[in-house]
């Protein structure tokens, strides 16, 4: 199984700011990997695929980078509603598919 | 646009089989992979498994021995079905269409579906 591990578990971040999350492989996934964000009482909502490719409607101010096992989520000017949880998923080697902790990104 | 809606009961008691329904509407069911993952209340994403329409399905071998899944393609409707449940399973429960072996997008609503007697 693939473990994936994210860091730092919480981000504290002022408005304005770039917030800079990390996903780590435990083995190489090429870059079949994605990023969703999770507000509070909702289902979690694609946003990066490919590891860095954004899906539909997706702000360009959300990127992703990185290949192998090390994966970065950049947001580079956070919005009022940017913070919430960002969870990380590998479609590289399964069974089973595999998502990390998750970062949460708050109000600093 | 696709939407998905999870729906069965919120309460299982220990032991017996959790049942859960996800209806899609917007696209046909047929020619798309489908998938369940859970959420244990303020804790992270869990893969149970997937069911492609013609009735192929794959799960989380932790879970394997327990999961079976169903599609009923004239009702636009998959099902899942987890046995022996323990307060373990208390989780959101969420359908979503698997894209091309990849991510998983749309998500449905969630369903929280707690065990206890």
């Amino acid at each position: 199984e693939v473990v994936m591990t994210q860091s730092p578990a919480t981000l504290s971040v002022s408005p304005g700011e770039r917030a800079t999350l990390s996903c780590r492989a435990s083995q190489s996934i090429s870059s079949s990997l994605a990023w969703y964000q999770q507000k509070p009482g909702q289902a979690p909502r694609l946003l990066i695929y490919g590891a860095s490719t954004r899906a539909t409607g997706i702000p360009a101010r959300f990127s992703g980078s990185g290949s192998g096992t090390e994966f970065t989520l950049t947001i580079s000017s956070l919005q009022s509603e940017d913070f919430a949880v960002y969870f990380c998923q590998q479609y590289h080697n399964w069974p089973p598919l595999t998502f990390g902790g998750g970062t949460k990104v708050e109000i600093k | 646009q696709v939407q998905l809606q999870e729906s069965g009961p919120g309460l299982v008691k220990p032991s017996e089989t959790l049942s859960l329904t996800c209806t899609v509407s917007g696209v046909s069911i047929n020619s798309f992979y489908w998938s369940w993952i859970r959420q244990p209340p303020g804790k992270g994403l869990e893969w149970i498994g997937y069911i492609y329409y013609s009735g192929s399905t794959n799960s989380n071998p932790s879970l394997k021995s327990r999961v079976t899944m169903s599609v009923d393609t004239s009702r636009s409707q998959f099902s899942l079905q987890l046995t022996s449940v323990t307060a373990a399973d208390t989780a959101i429960y969420y359908c979503a269409r698997w894209s091309n072996y990849n991510y998983f997008d749309p998500w449905g609503q969630g369903t929280l579906v707690t065990v206890s007697s």
